[in-house]
C-alpha cells in the first residue's frame, strides 16, 4: 500500500496562477481532508469530505476550492494564487471520520507563491 | 469555539523523560489525540484518549483529565530521534470531524 500520495511535491507559483494539487490514498478510506501548516500556526482544515461526491468547507476555505470524483482522490485548487497561500500543504484520510481513528498523512506539497 | 493550549517548546536530556501538557476548550468533547511530527515530515499518529487516565503505549503514554480538560503527552526514556513537533488535537465536530490541531511543542531532546 502506498497510503496517502500528494503530488507535486514542491510547486513556485506567480501570483494570480491557478494550480490543482492532487492527493490520493489507497486504503478505501471515506474521509478526507486538506489542512495548511505555517510556522507556529500548527495544522489548519482548509476544506474536507465525508465521502465520494461531497465536500465541505473548513477552518480556512477562502481562496480554495476542492473536488472529490472518485473516491480515492481529493483535488485541492487554487485559482488564482496569493503569497498568503504560501505554506505547505497536507492531505489526509481516515476511515471512520472519528478523533479515534488514526489520520494518515500524505506528505505534504510545499507551494510558494511569489 | 474550540482553543487548544499547548508549550511551544521544551528540551529534555537524553534518557530523561519529559511531559507535554494540553489544555483544551471545546463544546462536544469526543476525545484527545497525540500526533507526532519529524522536520519536513507528515504527521503521525501517537494515541488517543477518550476516557480518563493514563494510556500507554511503549515509551509513550498519554493522560487526560476531561473534568480540567487537561491532557499530557509523557514520553520516557527520551532518544534522540524524539526530537520532533507534537500536537494534540481534539475533534471538530463542526467540520465533519476533522481535528482541530494545537500549534504544537518543538521537543529538542539533547546529549
Amino acid at each position: 500500500n502506498a497510503g496517502v500520495t500528494q503530488t507535486p511535491k514542491f510547486r513556485v507559483l506567480k501570483t494570480g496562477q491557478s494550480m490543482t494539487l492532487l492527493c490520493a490514498q489507497d486504503m478505501n478510506h471515506e474521509y478526507m481532508y486538506w489542512y495548511r501548516q505555517d510556522p507556529g500556526m500548527g495544522l489548519r482544515l482548509i476544506h474536507y469530505s465525508v465521502g465520494e461526491g461531497t465536500t465541505a468547507k473548513g477552518e480556512v476555505p477562502d481562496g480554495y476550492n476542492v473536488s472529490r470524483l472518485k473516491k480515492q482522490n481529493f483535488l485541492l485548487g487554487l485559482e488564482s494564487a496569493a503569497p498568503s497561500q504560501t505554506s505547505v500543504y497536507f492531505c489526509a484520510s481516515s476511515y471512520y471520520g472519528q478523533v479515534y481513528d488514526e489520520q494518515y498523512f500524505g506528505p505534504g506539497t510545499r507551494l510558494t507563491v511569489t | 469555539g474550540q482553543s487548544l493550549e499547548q508549550p511551544s517548546e521544551v528540551t529534555a536530556v537524553e534518557g530523561a523523560i519529559v511531559q507535554i501538557n494540553c489544555t483544551y476548550q471545546t463544546s462536544g468533547f469526543y476525545g484527545l489525540s497525540w500526533y507526532q511530527q519529524h522536520d519536513g515530515g507528515a504527521p503521525t499518529f501517537l494515541s488517543y484518549n477518550a476516557l480518563d487516565g493514563l494510556e500507554e503505549t511503549g515509551r509513550f503514554s498519554s493522560f487526560l483529565s476531561r473534568s480540567d480538560s487537561y491532557g499530557y503527552l509523557l514520553l520516557q526514556e527520551l532518544q534522540m530521534k524524539d526530537s520532533a513537533s507534537y500536537f494534540c488535537a481534539v475533534m471538530n465536530s463542526n467540520s465533519g470531524y476533522a481535528l482541530n490541531f494545537g500549534k504544537g511543542t518543538s521537543l529538542l531532546v539533547t546529549p
